[in-house]
């Protein structure tokens, strides 16, 4: 079985600030991570991934995440944000078995000008 | 056109209506997936299908059918739906159905059931 946690739902952040958006994963097996950002009025798309290797990935618009496995944790950040950044983002781990995907509540990040 | 598509963008359907949902990728990808967005809830993984055959059904309700007559193309049919299945029906693609692979969506079909 697999569950994730996004711890919070709302971030509000300054611009130029740095900002962490949390997630907790459990799981059974080995799983690979992803972040994915929704914008508003459309669909999700990929901010990054972690398969295996380096546990430090990093993904567009200077975006990183670090995998934790004893923590189980895969938290996104950012050094300084922009405005452009205010969007929702979806902590999405899946079992290296099966078909199922599962995907946190999501954190909707607001940078303030 | 680039990526993926859903048509219509919005909806407005009674609870006897029938109507369906389309979804076109143009990556050339062997997987395509149906979620359910309702706000406060996670993404909710509907179907599931590689290679033009259902791998997935998370416990869909009957009026949910989909349908997959090419690895571009999926179909959302609906019939006799609930005001709770309200919601943004959003349509993915991967390159194939396996867990590693990074899924591509389209802008979403905003439902309302009335």
């Amino acid at each position: 079985a697999q569950s994730v946690t996004q711890l919070d739902s709302q971030v509000p952040v300054f611009e130029e600030a740095p900002v962490e958006l949390r997630c907790n994963y459990s799981s059974s097996v080995s799983v690979y991570l992803f972040w994915y950002v929704q914008y508003p009025n459309q669909g999700l798309q990929l901010l990054l991934k972690y398969l295996s290797g380096s546990t430090l990935v990093k993904g567009i618009n200077g975006f990183e995440a670090e995998f934790n496995k004893s923590q189980t944790s895969f938290h996104l950040r950012k050094p300084s944000v922009h405005i452009s950044d205010t969007a929702e983002y979806f902590c999405a781990p899946s079992e290296n078995t099966g078909n199922q995907f599962y995907f946190g509540t999501g954190t909707s990040l607001t940078v303030i000008p | 056109e680039t990526g993926v598509t859903q048509t219509p963008r919005h909806l407005v359907m009674g609870m006897t209506n029938k109507k369906s949902l389309k979804c076109e990728q143009h990556l050339g990808h062997n997987a395509m997936y149906w979620y359910k967005q309702s706000a406060k809830k996670p993404l909710e993984l509907m179907f599931v299908y590689s290679l033009e055959e259902r791998v997935e059904n998370n416990s869909v309700p009957s009026r949910f059918s989909p349908e997959c007559p090419n690895s571009s193309h999926l179909f959302l049919h609906l019939h006799t739906l609930q005001p709770e299945d309200s919601a943004l029906y959003l349509c993915a693609s991967s390159r194939s159905g396996g867990t590693q692979e990074t899924q591509y969506f389209g802008p979403g079909t905003r439902l309302l059931v009335l």
